[in-house]
Order: structure tokens, then C-alpha cells, then sequence
């Protein structure tokens, strides 16, 4: 079946460094979404990417679609302490649409 | 306020127990899921519904069941519990099977005994 798979699956950062999570599906994907969840909370959404080679961003957080459809990542540039919890990525499986979710960074980072 | 709710907010059940967890939504979405969450797995999906009336299984089905009669209403049902079904349950929702944001509940921790 369809499988998500992200990496890293923790990552400890510096406050003001970069940091970058990869997504990378076993199969096509129409669209991709992206997902964060605070410590002790729900996954909210932050975005959804559609077309090939697709870009975007929203203030320190770039998004991308890989020109495949099958890989997207996220950049956040400077990190700050409100960027701490786990981010997912989730795509849905072709045939019956069904949203699956990769497996998450967790992302802490040190004052 | 619309949104998506679910009950209990935390349970310790007995193994070998049936369980219903309760999620309801008001925001008239068509597709629901039930994921399970275990550190280091992730999100998995165990059942999901495109639209009242159909549910399909997951990656993660054997031990539940749901049901869809509405649009609002999909409880997810463990018939006997085991402690490997011990989680942090989520129930989501969205407007439509393919495309577009999934909202969220505030999740069910569960702890089986």
C-alpha cells in the first residue's frame, strides 16, 4: 500500500537556524498538505501544494512539491522557540482518496 | 463555535472491554477519519468515511469498527480491547473526499490495561 515516509524523524536545532523536513511518498501524488502539531495538541493545517515544481511560502516556512509529485519538503528560516512540535506531511492515496500521513520530524528548539 | 468534537478527552479501560469513542462534527464535512498516534509512527489511519452511509478500512483496521449514519456522527468502536491498542486517537474531517484541509479534534487518550 501507499507509504509516507519522513526524515529526519527528530531534529534538535539552535534557536536561529535553519531547518528542513523531507516527504517522500511510495506513489504519485495529486496534492500534498502539510501539518504541524504543537506538544500535547491536535495537527493543524498549514498548507496544501497541488502542481508540480510548486513553491511556496509563508513568512519564514517554504513549502515545495518535487517536479515528480512523489517528494515535498519544508524549510523554516531563523527558527524560533514557537516553531517546537512535529510536522507532518499527508497526501491522499489515489483511489480512494483516503488522507495518509508520513510518519513526522519532531522539531525542538533551544533558546 | 464549529468545529469537531470527541469523547471521551481520556479513558483507562480494562482489557477485554468494548469502548466506543464518540466524534461529531457540525461543519457538515463529507469525509471522516479515525487516526491512531504512537510515538515515532506517526499518524496512522485506521477507518475513514468519503460520505454518510460508506466506510472503508485504513492502514491500521483489525480490532475497530465505525459506523457512518450521518453526515455529522462517526464513533469508532473497539469490540475487546487490548493494551496495544493503547494511543492517542484523533478524529478528523474535511469537506470533500480529495483536496482539501483536515480539521481536527482535540484527540482521545487511551490507555488499556
Amino acid at each position: 500500500g501507499q507509504q509516507v515516509m519522513q526524515i529526519p524523524q527528530y531534529q534538535h536545532v539552535q534557536e536561529g537556524e535553519d531547518f528542513t523536513t523531507y516527504c517522500n511518498s511510495s506513489t504519485t501524488l495529486s496534492n500534498i498538505q502539510w501539518y504541524k502539531q504543537r506538544p500535547g495538541g491536535h495537527p493543524v493545517f498549514l498548507i496544501q501544494l497541488v502542481k508540480s515544481g510548486e513553491v511556496k511560502k509563508q513568512k519564514r516556512l517554504t513549502f515545495q512539491f518535487g517536479e515528480a509529485k512523489k517528494n515535498s519538503s519544508l524549510h523554516i528560516t531563523a527558527t524560533q522557540t514557537t516553531d517546537v512540535g512535529t510536522y507532518f506531511c499527508a497526501g491522499p492515496n489515489g483511489a480512494t482518496n483516503k488522507l495518509i500521513f508520513g510518519t513526522g520530524t519532531l522539531l525542538a528548539v533551544q533558546p | 463555535i464549529a468545529g469537531i468534537t470527541q469523547a471521551p478527552t481520556s479513558q483507562i479501560l480494562a482489557a477485554g472491554r468494548r469502548m466506543t469513542l464518540r466524534c461529531t462534527q457540525d461543519m457538515r464535512h463529507n469525509a471522516m477519519y479515525w487516526y491512531r498516534q504512537d510515538l515515532g509512527l506517526g499518524l496512522r489511519l485506521i477507518h475513514y468515511s468519503n460520505t454518510a452511509g460508506t466506510t472503508g478500512k485504513g492502514e491500521v483496521p483489525d480490532g475497530y469498527s465505525v459506523s457512518r449514519a450521518n453526515t455529522d456522527d462517526f464513533p469508532l468502536t473497539l469490540a475487546s480491547a487490548v493494551p496495544s491498542q493503547t494511543s492517542v486517537y484523533f478524529c478528523a474531517s474535511r469537506k470533500t473526499a480529495g483536496g482539501t484541509e483536515a480539521f481536527f479534534g482535540q484527540g482521545t487518550r487511551l490507555t488499556v490495561v
